[in-house]
């Protein structure tokens, strides 16, 4: 079985400042993962996923992850916050197998940016 | 092109009603999955079809819960005698290819008063 702890549900940070979102995962086969973004009343939107080889993997609006195997960790960053990043992130698995793709997520964590 | 829609976006039952949720995945898509998303929480695996077979309903919380897709395209979610529990944003999901990306829908929000 495979699971996710996002550290924090709630972040906040200055504009302009380093965002980082914290997310951990338990899998007993090599993970697929993924950051997805909701804004208020939306469906959720693909950041970025990881699945094999490179470990550091560039998603879209300037976030990136690094899978690190060693800590079973896959945080997201993104250098300079802006306002419009204010929503709730969730980290997710998918650990293959006979799962077809479906996703484990996060409790998620609520990014709030302050002018 | 168009997306995944859901319909209705927001319903409202009162306890006991049974409810049906509509997700039109992306054209051509082969895999579909439901999620709940109970408040403040992260979505929850419901089931998922491959075309017009359920293949994985282990999500689903009690028999009253009953997902079909007979096509292999749109779906239906249906929950019968709702219960407050229900209370929850269903979102659909759909995908070209098994273990690929995942498009999600707006989602429904249903509240069982």
């Amino acid at each position: 079985a495979q699971s996710v702890t996002q550290l924090g549900s709630h972040v906040s940070v200055s504009e302009g400042a380093l965002v980082l979102l914290r997310c951990n995962y338990s899998s007993s086969v090599p993970p697929y993962l993924f950051w997805y973004v909701q804004y208020p009343n939306q469906g959720l939107q693909l950041l970025l996923k990881y699945t094999t080889g490179a470990t550091l993997v560039k998603g879209i609006n300037g976030f990136e992850a690094e899978f690190k195997k060693s800590e079973t960790s896959f945080h997201l960053t993104k250098p300079s916050a802006h306002m419009s990043d204010a929503a709730e992130y969730f980290c997710a698995v998918n650990a293959g197998g006979t799962s077809y793709g479906k996703l484990t997520f996060g409790q998620g964590t609520i990014l709030t940016v302050h002018p | 092109g168009a997306g995944v829609s859901q319909s209705p976006r927001y319903k409202v039952a009162k306890r006991g009603q049974d409810v049906a949720l509509r997700c039109d995945p992306i054209s051509g898509h082969v895999s579909l999955f439901w999620y709940q998303q109970a408040l403040g929480q992260g979505p929850e695996f419901l089931t998922y079809f491959q075309n017009e077979a359920q293949l994985d309903k282990s999500g689903l919380p009690s028999d009253r819960f009953f997902a079909e897709r007979p096509e292999g395209s749109v779906s239906t979610l249906k929950i019968q005698r709702t219960q407050q529990e229900d209370s929850a944003v269903y979102l659909c999901a759909s995908s070209g290819q098994i273990y690929n990306e995942q498009f999600f829908g707006p989602g429904t929000r249903l509240t069982v008063l």
